[in-house]
């Protein structure tokens, strides 16, 4: 089935370590994005990425990094930068070329719980 | 930019009622989606409805964009409706970013 992947479920960081959260989508999409969630929360865009090799910062963009080398793949650091990286991190996928669907629609991976120990 | 605002940010009740949750945006939009978060925290595409209306089983959504609004009805509600229930709308001009709302969270008791 087509869909999004995130992993791990759930990570746990020591202080001053960067981590990596993978996210892989087989949707064919286009645009992919990070946001992140603290308890009680909305959704804050971190980066996103609407095509390979180009990405762009959203509103929470220090302390984190992303690469688009490949279209199926949109991978999120963490660096030691981020004073509190303690969070619910989303990583999504939008921007279809099937026209079964509505192009702009956003789909979502089931999020990776970051916790710095 | 443009503003999302849904209400009410809290809502308890009891199985088997009906509820209508709102969202207002300020402006125009190009895309208007609803999303359920589940306790687990998943995000569930409930609607994608920049404009009309649409039904699901005992969910339903209208948008009115002339009127900058959209309504969320749940009907006969169960106790796995429970979560928080996100509002999401894409700007004209934001490169297609989804601008969003705070949500509404949603308790349903047995």
């Amino acid at each position: 089935d087509g869909g999004i992947t995130q992993s791990p479920k759930y990570l746990f960081r020591k202080e001053g370590q960067n981590v990596t959260l993978s996210c892989e989508q087989n949707l064919n999409h286009d645009a992919m994005y990070w946001y992140r969630q603290d308890p009680g929360q909305g959704l804050r865009l971190i980066y996103y990425s609407q095509i390979v090799n180009d990405f762009q910062k959203g509103d929470i963009a220090e302390g984190y990094s992303v690469s688009r080398e490949k279209k199926e793949s949109f991978p999120l650091t963490v660096t030691s930068a981020q004073k509190n990286p303690t969070a619910f991190y989303l990583c999504a996928s939008s921007i279809s070329q099937d026209r079964r669907i509505s192009r702009t629609e956003a789909f979502f991976g089931q999020g990776t719980r970051l916790t710095v120990v | 930019g443009i503003q999302v605002e849904q209400s009410p940010p809290d809502l308890i009740l009891q199985e088997g009622a009906n509820s209508t949750l709102r969202c207002n945006f300020s402006d125009s939009v190009n895309n208007l989606q609803w999303f359920h978060q589940n306790p687990w925290g998943q995000l569930i595409n409930l609607f994608y409805i920049p404009s009309g209306t649409k039904q699901n089983g005992r969910l339903s959504a209208t948008t009115v964009a002339t009127e900058r609004y959209s309504l969320l009805y749940i009907s006969s509600s169960q106790t796995t409706d429970s979560g928080v229930y996100f509002c999401a709308v894409e700007d004209w001009d934001s490169n297609y970013q989804l601008i969003w709302g705070a949500g509404t969270k949603l308790i349903i008791k047995p």
